[in-house]
């Protein structure tokens, strides 16, 4: 079936720096969202992307969608400790139905 | 999101019993999920309902069953509960786009399984 990889798993940064998150897909996806899980929640939405190559900010965060609509990129600049959590990346396959698959995570520890 | 709430919240039980979660949403969604949650392993789909009259299975539907008794409820079933069971399940909700992209998901508070 059909898989969205994400990594990395863990990612421990330094309160300040960069980094970033990558997921891809084994198929074409239709587009692709992205959901931030803070300790103890609920996954909550971020953003939706829908066209080849398309970028998209919110503040510091900066997500990106391949140009083959298999792969995609969460770029947080500046790390805060409100940025704590687990980030999951989630791509719809028409061909599977219209329902969202979900990458495995990757769960982000902040350094102060 | 307190539009969608799931119960009960936490819940221990033993080898064979049956369960059911519960979940309810007042966000006026046609569409409603079951995942469950496993750490490294993100969230993996159960069931999926695009409305009262139409169930599918997802990735892991085995062991569980659902019941969509309105378009407000969606509850999930395990017949006979195993220890590999325990996990976080989560509810969601979703709304049909004008455009046939996926709308987001909405995802209630879950709830903690744990089999004995």
């Amino acid at each position: 079936g059909q898989q969205v990889m994400q990594i990395p798993q863990y990612q421990h940064v330094q309160e300040g720096e960069d980094f970033t998150t990558y997921c891809n897909s084994s198929t074409t996806l239709s587009n692709i969202q992205w959901y931030k899980q803070r300790p103890g929640g609920h996954p909550v939405f971020l953003i939706q992307l829908v066209k080849s190559g398309e970028v998209k900010k919110q503040k510091r965060l900066t997500f990106q969608f391949g140009e083959a609509k298999k792969n995609s990129s969460l770029h947080i600049t500046a790390t805060q400790t409100t940025d704590v959590g687990t980030y999951f990346c989630a791509g719809e396959i028409k061909a599977a139905g219209n329902k969202l698959t979900f990458g495995g995570g990757t769960r982000v520890l902040v350094k102060p | 999101d307190a539009d969608v709430t799931q119960t009960p919240r936490n819940r221990i039980t033993k080898t064979g019993k049956r369960i059911m979660l519960e979940c309810s949403q007042t966000k006026g969604h046609d569409r409603m999920y079951w995942y469950r949650q496993d750490p490294g392993l993100g969230l993996r789909l159960i069931y999926y309902s695009f409305d009262v009259k139409d169930i599918n299975k997802g990735e892991i539907s085995d062991g569980y069953s659902v019941s969509r008794q309105a378009q407000a409820k969606f509850s999930l079933s395990l017949e006979s509960a195993i220890p590999n069971q325990t996990a976080l399940y989560f509810c969601a909700t979703s709304d049909r786009t004008s455009l046939g992209h996926k709308a987001e998901q909405f995802f209630g508070p879950g709830t903690r399984l744990t089999v004995l």
